[in-house]
């Protein structure tokens, strides 16, 4: 059984730092690319970053890049979030999510989320 | 860069059949992958490549794509499938991974 589990939230000052983990389970981690996914307050799905399997490759959406790091280690089976100067506009509930490795980008596992807050 | 329109809401009556849009310029050249996110719950794959249905999701959901619209339908509405739902495609232009804005099911 695939599980992800998140861990790493918290409140954070603006301007703040904050280091997001992900352990990964039920399927070989080095063979699936993962994403960072986040859903603010009231809003939708934000995607916010992926890595590829070996770690070699990286992306990221516009509104983190530069600030956030992706990162992963295929030898404890996880994936991470550096986030760095953070705002309030980084508040959501962030996802470990699974590529589903047809080339397509879908996510067919998703975690339940670590709490990030942003708050003075 | 690429930009996918959802309606913000639908609303359908139990048994009957509801319809979600997912707008983009030139979708149809896409493959669209569709969410359904209940209150509290992580998202779940219901669609992937426009029709593909993952392994224990009801034959109810079915999804299409084309020109520039895809489709997620769900026929026989329960009151269970009541939830957030998201189309999400991969921008290869931009290397970004990109969602709609989400369409709020609700069954009367």
């Amino acid at each position: 059984e695939v599980q992800l589990v998140e861990s790493g939230g918290g409140v954070v000052q603006p301007g703040g730092s904050l280091r997001l983990s992900c352990a990964a389970s039920g399927f070989t981690f080095d063979d699936s690319a993962m994403n960072w996914v986040r859903q603010s307050p009231g809003k939708g799905l934000e995607w916010v970053s992926l890595i590829s399997g070996n770690g070699d490759t990286t992306y990221y959406a516009d509104s983190v890049k530069g600030r956030f790091t992706i990162s992963r280690d295929n030898s404890k089976n996880s994936l991470y979030l550096q986030m760095n100067s953070l705002t309030t506009e980084d508040t959501a509930l962030y996802y470990c999510a699974k590529d589903g490795g047809n080339s397509g980008y879908d996510v067919d596992y998703w975690g339940q989320g670590t709490l990030v807050t942003v708050s003075s | 860069s690429y930009v996918l329109t959802q309606p913000p809401s639908v609303s359908v009556a139990p048994g009957q059949t509801a319809t979600i849009t997912c707008g983009g310029n030139n979708i149809g050249s896409y493959s669209v992958h569709w969410y359904q996110r209940r209150p509290g719950q992580a998202p779940v794959l219901v669609i992937y490549y426009d029709t593909d249905r993952p392994s224990g999701i009801p034959e109810r959901f079915s999804g299409s794509n084309s020109g520039n619209t895809a489709t997620l339908t769900i026929s026989g509405v329960e009151a269970g499938d009541e939830a957030d739902y998201y189309c999400q495609v991969w921008d290869s232009g931009s290397h970004h991974v990109v969602f709609g804005g989400g369409t709020k099911l609700t069954v009367l």
